[in-house]
C-alpha cells in the first residue's frame, strides 16, 4: 500500500502569501497519478490538480502542482481569502488508492 | 456537466448492512474509462478510500474493509452501489461517491446507532 504523508499539518499564512504544501509517498506513485483536492467546511472535496501537475477545469492558475515519483508539491502563488481550506493529496496510480492526512491552510 | 448524488438511509443499526447508491447524470458510466469509487470521512477527520469499480464490473477494495464491502455497478441505470455489512459506530461517516479523481457527489451522512 502506498502511504502518503503531508507536511506541514497546518500552514498559517496571510492573503497574498505563497503557500507550499508537500506530499510524500512511501513508494513511487504509478504513472504520477497524484491528485490534489481542496475541502472547505461543509463541502465535498474539489479536484484542483490531477496527474501531479494538470489543473482541473476552472481552477485558477495560482494553483500549480509539481513533482514525480515519491515527492509532490502543491503551490498556491498568492493566497486569496477563499483559499483557506484543507488540502488532501490522493494517489490513484495503484490499488488501494490512498489519501494523505491533509494540510490545513489557515489565517495567520 | 457530470453530476453524482448519493442516496440511502441516514441511520443504520449496529450489525446491519449499510447500503448506498450513487446516481450519475450528465455522463455515462459505461465506456467512461474511469474508476467509480466510494470514499468516506468520519466527522472532523480525513478521507478514507473504500473501493472502486470499473464499468466492466472489476472492483477493488481497501484491504481494511475488504471482508465487509461490496461495490456493484448497474450501467443500465447509470448507478453504482456500496454495501458495507456488520457495521459498528466506527462506520459513522460522510460517504461520498466519485468518478475518481475528478468529480465528487455532495456526500451523505450515515450514522450507525441503535
Amino acid at each position: 500500500e502506498c502511504v502518503l504523508t503531508q507536511s506541514p499539518g497546518t500552514l498559517s499564512l496571510s492573503p497574498g502569501d505563497r503557500a507550499t504544501l508537500s506530499c510524500r509517498a512511501s513508494q513511487s506513485v504509478g504513472y504520477n497519478y497524484l491528485a490534489w483536492l481542496q475541502q472547505k467546511p461543509g463541502q465535498a472535496p474539489r479536484l484542483l490538480i490531477s496527474g501531479a501537475s494538470s489543473r482541473a477545469t476552472g481552477i485558477p492558475d495560482r494553483f500549480s502542482g509539481s513533482g514525480s515519483g515519491t515527492d509532490f508539491t502543491l503551490t498556491i502563488s498568492r493566497l486569496e481569502p477563499e483559499d483557506f481550506a484543507v488540502y488532501f493529496c490522493q494517489q490513484y496510480g495503484s490499488f488501494p488508492f490512498t489519501f494523505g492526512p491533509g494540510t490545513k491552510v489557515d489565517l495567520k | 456537466q457530470l453530476q453524482l448524488r448519493e442516496s440511502g438511509p441516514g441511520l443504520v443499526k449496529p450489525s446491519e448492512t449499510l447500503s448506498l447508491t450513487c446516481t450519475v447524470s450528465g455522463g455515462s458510466i459505461s465506456g467512461s474509462n474511469y474508476y467509480w469509487g466510494w470514499i468516506r470521512q468520519p466527522p472532523g477527520k480525513g478521507l478514507e478510500w473504500i473501493g472502486s469499480i470499473y464499468d466492466s464490473g472489476s472492483a477493488y477494495y481497501n484491504p481494511s474493509l475488504k471482508s465487509r464491502v461490496t461495490i456493484s455497478v448497474d450501467t443500465s441505470k447509470n448507478q453504482f452501489s456500496l454495501n458495507l455489512n456488520s457495521v459498528t459506530a466506527t462506520d459513522t461517516a460522510l460517504y461520498y461517491c466519485a468518478r475518481e479523481p475528478n468529480a465528487w457527489g455532495p456526500g451523505t451522512l450515515v450514522t450507525v446507532s441503535s
